[in-house]
């Protein structure tokens, strides 16, 4: 089954250190990968997507996610964190089998909280 | 400006009445899709469509009725709620059958009594 885990829920970090949040995947095929934030009370924000190409992405607000295909993995990254940047965040995966083309799993979020 | 927009934003309604929640965007966008987002559960994906007349079970479809008529429009119809579908509900566009970034609308909190 295809699927999305987030095996955090929180994730605590203090202002202009090095940040992580952690995704790992599971999908027939060739995955498509996305991570997604969102702020309170506002709907979900794009950040970034892996389709193919480079296994380092990088996109919005300084975020970077590193694609890992023997570890099925898709961490986020940042190198130095901003108190602006606490926010849900999540990781999804779109389906790229014939029946179900088209359908995305979301990782059920980790809250980045940075401390000043 | 490009957006989603859905309405209404708030919605507090009684078990087994009807209800609809618009969804709209003007981005020309072929994919539409609706969430629901729960907390502990994270965002679960309840229809999709890649394109007019086309549309699909996501997760969680149970209870739930969509159509897509118009490239623009995508509206979510619960015929008979019920307390469990209290949650707050997302609508969310993209090109490229989903591979392209989706935009999401600002979200519908839904309240069944």
């Amino acid at each position: 089954a295809q699927s999305v885990a987030q095996p955090e829920d929180q994730v605590n970090v203090a202002e202009g250190n090095p940040l992580t949040v952690k995704c790992t995947y599971s999908v027939s095929g060739n995955p498509y990968l996305f991570w997604y934030v969102q702020y309170p009370n506002r709907g979900l924000q794009f950040l970034l997507k892996y389709i193919t190409g480079d296994n380092l992405v990088k996109g919005s607000y300084g975020f970077e996610a590193e694609f890992n295909k023997s570890q099925t993995s898709f961490h986020l990254k940042k190198p130095s964190a901003l108190v602006s940047d606490s926010a849900l965040y999540f990781c999804a995966v779109r389906d790229n089998r014939g029946s179900t083309l088209g359908r995305l799993y979301f990782g059920r979020g980790t809250q980045l909280t940075v401390w000043p | 400006e490009a957006q989603v927009t859905q309405n209404p934003r708030y919605l507090i309604t009684v078990t087994g009445k009807k209800l609809t929640v618009t969804c709209s965007q003007n981005m020309n966008h072929e994919y539409m899709s609706w969430y629901r987002q729960d907390p502990g559960l994270g965002l679960r994906q309840i229809y999709y469509s890649m394109n007019v007349e086309v549309t699909d079970k996501g997760d969680v479809p149970e209870g739930y009725k969509v159509s897509r008529k118009e490239k623009r429009n995508f509206p979510l119809i619960l015929e008979s709620p019920s307390p469990n579908q209290t949650s707050l509900y997302f609508c969310a566009s993209s090109l490229r059958g989903g591979l392209g970034e989706q935009y999401f609308g600002p979200g519908t909190r839904l309240t069944v009594t």
